[in-house]
């Protein structure tokens, strides 16, 4: 079966910086997104990788290794509107998206 | 830009009515898709199209119906709903199925509650 695994819930302190991980196992791979969601709102695209390495964008980057179905959201600098859950999410042989059930961050001061 | 537009923002439904929840697009996307998502588990894809004239069953189709007439329309049809059917209904498209450009853009959702 396919399966996306990321962590329930993390805390982190404003100004800090978090990683939030995200195995996966799907039939097929043709690209990981991480995408952000606020409370009562829809998701919006963060990042996409689809070959093995770092890409970095403002204050976040992400992850990828295919080999060890993992990835990785790093978020520098945190602010208090980076409280949000993260989702991963895998495209299959399909090109359809595989979603995990998102990571709800929560910064305190 | 208007992007994606979704109505109605919520509704309270009895069990074994039919309902169509509405999603509309303005960037001329050719994919359109329909999740919902429930506390605890992650979006589910309910029915896709890649391009007008074609629809597709997703993860979680039974119960569901829907079709496309056109680049903007794609509405979700619940026939005769049930309180399973109670989630958060978001309405999401892309210009392409695949690669890069399969980068979703998401509705505001439609938040259903059958009784």
């Amino acid at each position: 079966g396919q399966n996306i695994d990321q962590p329930t819930e993390m805390t982190a302190t404003e100004g800090a910086i978090v990683q939030i991980n995200c195995t996966y196992q799907t039939s097929g791979f043709n690209g990981l997104f991480w995408y952000q969601q606020h409370a009562g709102e829809a998701p919006t695209f963060l990042s996409y990788n689809v070959l093995d390495g770092l890409e970095e964008k403002g204050r976040f980057s992400s992850f990828l290794s295919r080999s060890k179905g993992y990835s990785y959201l790093l978020l520098k600098e945190l602010q208090m509107k980076d409280s949000a859950s993260y989702l991963c999410a895998v495209m299959d042989s399909n090109y359809q998206l595989i979603w995990g059930a998102g990571t709800k961050l929560i910064i305190k001061p | 830009t208007a992007g994606i537009t979704q109505a109605p923002t919520s509704q309270i439904l009895a069990a074994g009515r039919s309902m169509t929840l509405r999603c509309t697009q303005d960037m001329r996307h050719n994919a359109m898709y329909w999740y919902r998502q429930d506390l605890g588990l992650g979006l589910r894809l309910i029915h896709y199209s890649n391009t007008a004239g074609t629809t597709g069953k997703g993860e979680v189709p039974d119960g569901y119906s829907v079709s496309r007439a056109n680049t903007d329309d794609f509405p979700l049809t619940l026939a005769s709903a049930v309180p399973s059917q109670t989630s958060v209904y978001f309405c999401a498209s892309s210009d392409s199925p695949g690669g890069r450009f399969n980068e979703q853009f998401f509705g505001p959702g439609t938040r259903l509650t059958v009784l």
